[in-house]
């Protein structure tokens, strides 16, 4: 069975400092990895995903993150924060045995800029 | 391009009342998901469709939910009776994944804004 792990349910930074948030899968293949952005009272939305090639991968609103097959890791990152990067993230992961798309989520990433 | 549409965007219930949650998905997507969100807790798969046939509902608690996908496009989850832990985000997507013609799909899910259900 797949899973994702994010350490800190809570992060905050200072606007302009480097944004780092951590996700750890496991899964008995090489998985499609996503992060998704879910801002308040609204639908989750994708900033970025690892399926095959390219290990280090650009998504929107200058994200990127990088899979390491040796780490099981797939940290977010953004050079500098902006007061509207303010949101929860979630890591999913999507396995390619048993039926279906399943994504499985993490528990999120609440993300705190500050001025 | 329309998103996925979801309603009532807000729901206010007793417990053991009824509920009645609609998705319409993206036109032309194949595969449609209900998530449960919880505060707090990342969204649950409760039920994935392929065109009108289930592919996994092995985390639905059948004894009170259920759900249907009449005619493969748009899709209704009900709650009947429901309970205090059932208060939360009840999140609607679709995806590529089965459609016909459809480029290779990566597994992207194109979500709605969710409907919040508070149990009282």
């Amino acid at each position: 069975a797949q899973s994702v792990t994010q350490l800190g349910s809570h992060v905050s930074v200072s606007e302009g400092a480097l944004v780092l948030l951590r996700c750890n899968y496991s899964s008995s293949v090489p998985p499609y990895l996503f992060w998704y952005v879910q801002y308040p009272n609204q639908g989750l939305q994708l900033l970025l995903k690892y399926t095959t090639g390219a290990t280090l991968v650009k998504g929107i609103n200058g994200f990127e993150a990088e899979f390491k097959k040796s780490e099981t890791s797939f940290h977010l990152t953004k050079p500098s924060a902006h007061m509207s990067d303010a949101a929860e993230y979630f890591c999913a992961v999507k396995g390619l045995t048993g039926g279906g798309n399943k994504l499985t989520f993490g528990t999120g990433t609440q993300l705190k800029v500050e001025l | 391009e329309a998103g996925v549409a979801q309603s009532p965007r807000y729901k206010i219930i007793e417990k053991r009342q009824s509920v009645a949650f609609w998705c319409n998905p993206i036109s032309g997507h194949a595969t449609l998901y209900w998530y449960q969100q919880i505060l707090g807790q990342g969204p649950k798969l409760l039920i994935q469709f392929q065109n009108n046939g289930v592919v996994d509902d092995s985390q639905l608690p059948k004894d009170r939910f259920s759900a249907e996908r009449l005619k493969g496009v748009d899709s209704t989850l009900k709650i009947q009776p429901a309970k205090l832990e059932d208060s939360a985000v009840y999140l609607c997507a679709s995806s590529l994944m089965g459609t016909s013609g459809a480029p290779i799909d990566t597994g992207e899910l194109f979500f709605g804004e969710g409907s919040r259900l508070t149990v009282l």
